[in-house]
């Protein structure tokens, strides 16, 4: 079966740090995807793991541990237009679908 | 400027009254692929397209219909829409198989 987990709602305050974790439990993998979408709005990639470690892009970055079914998100010095929901997304193992999670309603105040 | 473009993006209409949603990309990408999503469900899978002519259902393809007729149109069909499939949906479309997505702007329906 497919099984991918994130919190469903997490606050954070402006200048902060804030990370969403993912856990997954698939029949395959070929990679794991963040995107960020606005209410409303289509998804837009943030970050592509297919290699356990960390991949850092500016304020974002995000890790990966296969052998864990693991994966964060880290958004650094958060900005309120940050707000949004974060999707995390398997794609599978004959690579045509991206497996969904939820999302993870993060809300930023001042 | 690189897109996906999906028609109409608001929808309102009447049970069984077919209806087709375009959807069209410039990037001369091989997949497409379309998407439901429901509040407390996520985004889910109906149909994808590997390239021309060749399609195949996602998780939740019953009471839609796609083609692939031309590398950059995958448009989809509700043949007898009904309550249940009101909805936002987006397409999306990628280089390859396996690669990520990039998604249209969606489309909002209502089935009444």
């Amino acid at each position: 079966g497919q099984n991918i987990d994130q919190p469903t709602e997490m606050t954070a305050t402006e200048g902060a740090i804030v990370q969403i974790n993912c856990t997954y439990q698939t029949s395959g993998f070929n990679g794991l995807f963040w995107y960020q979408q606005h209410a409303g709005e289509a998804p837009t990639f943030l970050s592509y793991n297919v290699l356990d470690g960390l991949e850092e892009k500016g304020r974002f970055s995000s890790f990966l541990s296969r052998s864990k079914g693991y994966s964060y998100l880290l958004l650094k010095e958060l900005q309120m237009k940050d707000s949004a929901s974060y999707l995390c997304a398997v794609m599978d193992q004959a690579g045509t679908a991206l497996i969904f999670g939820k999302g993870t309603t993060l809300s930023v105040s001042s | 400027e690189a897109q996906v473009t999906q028609n109409p993006r608001y929808l309102i209409t009447v049970t069984g009254k077919k209806l087709t949603v375009t959807c069209s990309q410039n990037m001369n990408h091989e997949y497409m692929s379309w998407y439901r999503q429901d509040p407390g469900l996520g985004l889910r899978q109906i149909y994808y397209s590997m390239n021309v002519e060749v399609t195949d259902k996602g998780d939740v393809p019953e009471g839609y219909k796609v083609s692939r007729k031309e590398k950059r149109n995958f448009p989809l069909i509700l043949e007898s829409p009904s309550p249940n499939q009101t909805s936002l949906y987006f397409c999306a479309s990628s280089p390859s198989v396996g690669s990520g997505y990039t998604f249209g702007s969606g489309t909002r329906l209502t089935v009444v």
